[in-house]
């Protein structure tokens, strides 16, 4: 069984431009999470879908981060425009809806540098 | 609002020793879980142990086992005949049982582990 799939795998931008991360969750998992760790802390909630809506948004930093979850299968991850401080890894996630203990499956993650 | 924090930003332990990471919480639920979860070089992030609150005894899989410590709010791991494939970033997180937050993991900021021959 393929688990969380994370594209790109790292990415260089210049501030101001868009970057857009895709991420596949296992397949049947209704849960999808936005993670994000920023050099040196801790990783960071950005919002959680169940299927395409949108459970909870409360870590999404700003306005220029656009998450979608078009027909609740993959999700994208807009980033528009890039901003220095937005460098870090971004992680996605993914859980069962019917698994009782909501085992989360993570990804490898996309590197984002933005210089 | 919970906290986690790891005090230990970089560990070394040798082939075969034993070695534990630290991890303090603070919440004012009574009803939660924690994890430690592991992430090699370039892999993704797996869970490594899972401990509801609500039980009393440590968990264990296989070489790794807790010390939950929940008046404390201490939830250290233990890494019993360390070897090289330990090698990773470990992370500690905090996760309410309350079904309207159940999504939400708290992390801690990571602890890099070494493992020399």
């Amino acid at each position: 069984e393929a688990g969380v799939t994370q594209f790109p795998s790292h990415s260089v931008i210049e501030k101001g431009q868009t970057v857009t991360l895709r991420c596949d969750p296992i397949s049947g998992h209704d849960n999808l999470y936005w993670y994000r760790r920023v050099m040196g802390k801790e990783i960071k909630f950005l919002l959680h879908f169940v299927k395409e809506s949108k459970q909870d948004e409360s870590g999404m930093p700003n306005n220029r981060f656009l998450a979608e979850r078009t027909g609740g299968t993959y999700s994208t991850l807009k980033v528009q425009p890039a901003e220095l401080e937005d460098s870090g890894v971004y992680f996605c996630a993914s859980s069962q809806a019917s698994d009782r203990r909501n085992t989360i499956y993570f990804g490898e993650g996309s590197w984002l540098t933005v210089v | 609002a919970q906290t986690v924090t790891q005090s230990q930003p970089e560990m070394s332990v040798q082939e075969a020793e034993t070695v534990t990471l630290s991890c303090t919480y603070d919440t004012s639920e009574s009803d939660y879980y924690l994890f430690w979860y592991k992430q090699p070089p370039s892999r993704q992030m797996i869970l490594v142990i899972r401990q509801e609150a609500y039980k009393q005894q440590n968990a264990t899989e296989n070489r790794f086992s807790v010390n939950f410590q929940k008046a404390a709010k201490s939830f250290s791991l233990k890494i019993s005949d360390s070897q090289l494939g330990d090698a990773a970033m470990y992370f500690c997180a905090y996760r309410s049982y309350n079904t309207g937050t159940a999504s939400k993991l708290t992390f801690g900021t990571g602890t890099r582990l070494q493992v020399t021959l």
